[in-house]
């Protein structure tokens, strides 16, 4: 089965630095999708992109998918601390699901 | 900004009680999801429903458990004996067409099973 795996599992920057978190999954996708989940409350969703696309933007975020080495990034750039929380790729294939790997948990210091 | 609502924020039940969970998924929207997280693991898919019924479901998606859309609005998770593995965060979701892929999560239910 496909799973997404995000590294790192912990992330802790300064305001204003860029975020970097990377998401791995295993078979073959339709779409990545990339889900924010602040602390004990639901997932927002940030980004999809699909499998025959290689960059996409969204305001202060990039994402990046390579389907070759099946990984994703996901870029926050001039990072706040309001951007603190878990970062969840998720995967689709066709079927309705969503895989999703074990989160990034990103700290932003004021 | 429409968002999918979620009822009860929290909820506690004992052991062998059965739990209905509520959701008022987007309107218009058409295919309607049902996820959960127990406490620092992953979020796991249970079902989707689309045209009132079923299209799939996960091995945790057992007899224990069903959903329904009793009317035009709301979309329901019972589980019908809960068991203290059952204790877990309760997402609904829910996505408008087949051509579009995003899909829109509620705030959560969190069930604690005693």
């Amino acid at each position: 089965s496909q799973q997404g795996e995000e590294d790192p599992q912990a992330l802790s920057i300064q305001e204003g630095e860029n975020a970097t978190m990377n998401c791995s999954y295993k078979t073959s996708i339709n779409n990545l999708q990339w889900y924010r989940q602040n602390s004990g409350r639901g997932l927002v969703h940030l980004i999809l992109i699909r499998s025959n696309e290689r960059e996409k933007h969204s305001g202060r975020l990039r994402v990046t998918l390579d389907t070759s080495k099946k990984s994703s990034s996901l870029l926050i750039t001039a990072s706040r601390a309001a951007d603190t929380a878990s970062y969840f790729c998720a995967t689709r294939n066709g079927s309705e699901k969503l895989v999703f790997g074990k989160g990034t948990k990103l700290t932003v210091n004021p | 900004e429409p968002e999918v609502t979620q009822t009860p924020s929290h909820q506690v039940t004992q052991m062998g009680q059965e739990v209905i969970l509520r959701c008022v998924p987007i309107s218009n929207h058409l295919y309607f999801y049902w996820y959960r997280q127990i406490l620092g693991q992953k979020v796991e898919f249970l079902v989707s429903f689309y045209n009132n019924e079923i299209s799939e479901k996960s091995e945790i998606f057992d007899d224990q458990f069903s959903v329904e859309r009793p009317d035009g609005s709301n979309f329901t998770l019972k589980i019908r004996s809960t068991k203290l593995e059952d204790s877990a965060m309760y997402f609904c979701a829910s996505r408008w067409t087949v051509d579009i892929d995003e899909q829109y999560f509620g705030p959560g239910t969190r069930l604690t099973v005693t």
